[in-house]
C-alpha cells in the first residue's frame, strides 16, 4: 500500500531551526510537495522536489533522497507565525497526490 | 504565483438542501483539478479528480449522486453537494493543477449543515 509517514507534533523555539522529516513508501514517484496550513485555512504551496538533493527559498529548504523515500522540511530563523501544520504529499505514477496527516508546529517565545 | 479561487468561503445551509462550491483558476488553464475533504485534525482526503469536459473520477466510498463535480471549462470546477446533511459538515477544498509539478489551492469552502 502507499504510506507517508511524518511526526504528529513538534514543538520548537522562536529564533530557532527545526526539521521535519516524510518517509514515503508510494507506487511510483513524480516528486515531492511540501505545503503549510494554518488552522482553518487551504494549505499553502511551500515546495517541490523530483530530485535528491536540497532545494533552498529563503528560510525554507526541503530535502529530497529518493533512494532512502525520504524527505525534511527544513526552517530556520523560526517565527510566531510559522506555527502551522506542515503538509508532506508525495505524486504516485499518476500523478495523483499521497497526503501525510500533517504535523503540527508549536513555536514557543 | 498562479492563483485559485474557491467560493464561497463559508456557508450554511438546511438539512436536505445542496450548496455549490466553485473553484475557478484564475490566471491559467487547469487541465485538472482536484476535490479534497478535511476533517477536524486529519489530513486532506481526495475526493475526486475532474479533468476538463470528462466525468470526474472519484475515489473509493464518495458517492457520485451525492458529491456531483463538473469541470465544463479550463478554468471553472463546481462541487455540488447534494441533500446535504450535518454529517456532509467539513472543510472542503479544491486544487488546480495546470502541469504535474505544482498543485495550487483554493482558499477552502467550511460547510455547515444545520
Amino acid at each position: 500500500g502507499q504510506n507517508i509517514d511524518q511526526p504528529t507534533e513538534m514543538t520548537a523555539t522562536e529564533g530557532a531551526i527545526v526539521q521535519i522529516n516524510c518517509t514515503y513508501q508510494t507506487s511510483g514517484f513524480n516528486g515531492l510537495f511540501w505545503y503549510q496550513q494554518h488552522a482553518g485555512e487551504a494549505p499553502t504551496f511551500l515546495s517541490y522536489n523530483v530530485l535528491d538533493g536540497l532545494e533552498e527559498k529563503g528560510r525554507f529548504s526541503s530535502f529530497l533522497s529518493r533512494s532512502k523515500g525520504y524527505s525534511y522540511l527544513l526552517l530556520k530563523e523560526l517565527q510566531m507565525k510559522d506555527s502551522a501544520s506542515y503538509l508532506c504529499a508525495v505524486s504516485d505514477s499518476n500523478y495523483q497526490l499521497i497526503w501525510g496527516a500533517g504535523t503540527k508546529l508549536i513555536i514557543k517565545p | 504565483g498562479a492563483v485559485v479561487s474557491q467560493h464561497p468561503s463559508r456557508v450554511i445551509c438546511k438539512s436536505g438542501t445542496s450548496v455549490k462550491i466553485e473553484c475557478r483558476s484564475l490566471d491559467f488553464q487547469a487541465t485538472t483539478m482536484f476535490w479534497y475533504r478535511q476533517f477536524p485534525k486529519k489530513s486532506l482526503m481526495l475526493m475526486a479528480t475532474s479533468n476538463e469536459g470528462s466525468k470526474a473520477t472519484y475515489e473509493q466510498g464518495v458517492e457520485k449522486d451525492k458529491f456531483l463535480i463538473n469541470h465544463a471549462s479550463l478554468t471553472l470546477s463546481t462541487l455540488t453537494v447534494t441533500s446535504a446533511h450535518p454529517e456532509d459538515s467539513s472543510f472542503y477544498i479544491c486544487s488546480a493543477a495546470d502541469r504535474v509539478t505544482e498543485a495550487f489551492f483554493g482558499q477552502g469552502t467550511r460547510l455547515t449543515v444545520v
